[in-house]
């Protein structure tokens, strides 16, 4: 049972445009959700995070937006960047759950120059 | 500043061998915890350990082991090696401070079993 679902296994963006990556998840109880980025041979770097109570956390050219009537997340970048390329994951946990984190699969984003 | 840090890199063994992985938290931070990462795949929680009690622990059988020292450091042990642990184990630190949480994860372990 994927209790955080990232549907879209690949996304290939122009150098300069926007990169929109999507999560989606079904526990309610989930109450705060990080993006980490991950390159091979290497373990997964902390992007950007938002708290249930917030619907929008910018970071630079990093902006989440929440959607807890909808279940879903999505990732922001804005303007993409070849160094971006890498796979992206979302992640959600809940304080009466020992703040363990449930990741999804993860979306592989290529920025072309 | 220290990150987190790992070793081994690379590690092959052999079904129904032990290994022990280890795991330096980045400084200031108390809890550790461990993932497996299988290929293709997001990261599983095994368990974690804070103030070196284990703090929650995920679907993994008691083969799966673990220990944290009083410096934060931690120790992931499994026995009995099966070919499905093949993975990439991943260690994190963290700071339990209010609701926020961010983890910081270290390179990996990665455990190649035949």
């Amino acid at each position: 049972d994927q209790q955080v679902k990232q549907n879209s296994p690949s996304l290939s963006v122009q150098e300069g445009r926007i990169s929109i990556l999507n999560c989606d998840y079904t526990n309610s109880m989930f109450d705060y959700f990080l993006w980490y980025k991950k390159y091979p041979a290497e373990g997964p770097t902390f992007l950007i995070s938002i708290s249930s109570i917030k619907d929008k956390n910018e970071d630079g050219r990093f902006t989440v937006f929440l959607n807890k009537s909808a279940k879903h997340l999505s990732l922001h970048i804005v303007p993409s960047q070849p160094g971006d390329s890498a796979v992206y994951f979302c992640a959600a946990s809940n304080a009466g759950n020992n703040r363990k984190l449930i990741w999804g699969l993860g979306t592989s984003l290529a920025v072309n120059p | 500043e220290t990150g987190v840090t790992q070793s081994p890199t690379h590690l092959i063994k052999t079904r129904g061998q032990q290994v022990t992985l280890r795991c330096s938290s980045q400084s200031g931070h108390n809890t550790v915890s461990w993932y497996q990462q299988a290929l293709g795949q997001g990261p599983q929680f095994i368990f974690q350990y804070y103030r070196e009690e284990e703090n929650g622990r995920g679907n993994f059988p008691p083969r799966f082991s673990g220990l944290q020292f009083p410096n934060y450091s931690s120790e992931l042990n499994v026995n009995a090696l099966e070919l499905d642990d093949s993975a990439l184990y991943l260690c994190a630190s963290s700071y339990p401070s209010g609701t926020y949480n961010e983890q910081f994860f270290g390179p990996g372990t990665r455990l190649t079993v035949l």
